[in-house]
């Protein structure tokens, strides 16, 4: 069964630094997606960012970035410039045909402090 | 923009009480989503709708039930609520065969 593992339940950073929040993940499926969510407290749960794993190159959304490594069934979070905004909750997500519904981690809560 | 609302944002209901909770999207998507949000769990699947009139369950179906008459809306049904159905829960709807979903704003359900 697939699982998704985020190993870092609190992160925090300093506004206009870099953070990155770490994702693994497990499956035997070749073609499948990669999703980062934000939910900022008490509002929507968004998309911030989606790989497709047949695609070599990292996705990018302005200053969120993802460094997917396919082999080690990573697929991490950058986030640059970091801004107050940012402060929410990201839960990695995996899709797969196999299954055809989204598996979540238990998500990464991460502070910006000012 | 794709729009899902969800007629609560935050719930107080009784032990044993039947706890209706709507979600309305207006996309026109297929595919509609009931989870159930945890600290330290993440997300977990309850039920989904591939179309109307149709349920799967997902992977933590024991005491809700669903109903889908209409395209746009998809209901969670709590039978009779207890204590341990404490938490959030979060529609999302997507189109058929796509792979991204979107959410609602959630509802916070507290079962006393």
């Amino acid at each position: 069964a697939q699982t998704v593992t985020q190993s870092q339940p609190e992160m925090s950073v300093q506004e206009a630094e870099t953070v990155t929040l770490s994702c693994t993940y497990d499956t035997s499926e070749s073609d499948y997606y990669l999703f980062w969510y934000k939910q900022p407290p008490s509002r929507q749960m968004i998309l911030v960012i989606r790989q497709e794993a047949y695609k070599q190159q990292n996705a990018t959304e302005n200053r969120f970035s993802v460094n997917f490594q396919k082999a080690a069934k990573s697929f991490s979070l950058k986030i640059s410039d970091s801004q107050l905004g940012d402060a929410a909750m990201y839960f990695c997500a995996y899709y797969g045909g196999a299954t055809n519904k989204l598996i979540f981690g238990t998500g990464t809560l991460l502070a910006v402090q000012p | 923009d794709v729009k899902v609302t969800q007629s609560s944002r935050y719930l107080v209901k009784r032990t044993g009480e039947k706890v209706f909770l709507e979600c309305v999207q207006d996309m026109d998507h297929e595919n509609m989503f009931w989870y159930r949000q945890d600290p330290g769990l993440g997300l977990r699947l309850i039920y989904f709708s591939y179309d109307v009139k149709m349920k799967e369950k997902g992977d933590i179906p024991e005491g809700y039930s669903v109903s889908r008459e209409k395209k746009e809306r998809f209901s969670l049904i709590l039978e009779s609520a207890s204590t341990n159905q404490t938490s959030m829960y979060l529609c999302a709807s997507r189109v058929a065969g796509r792979e991204t979903q979107y959410f609602g704003p959630g509802t916070r359900l507290l079962v006393l």
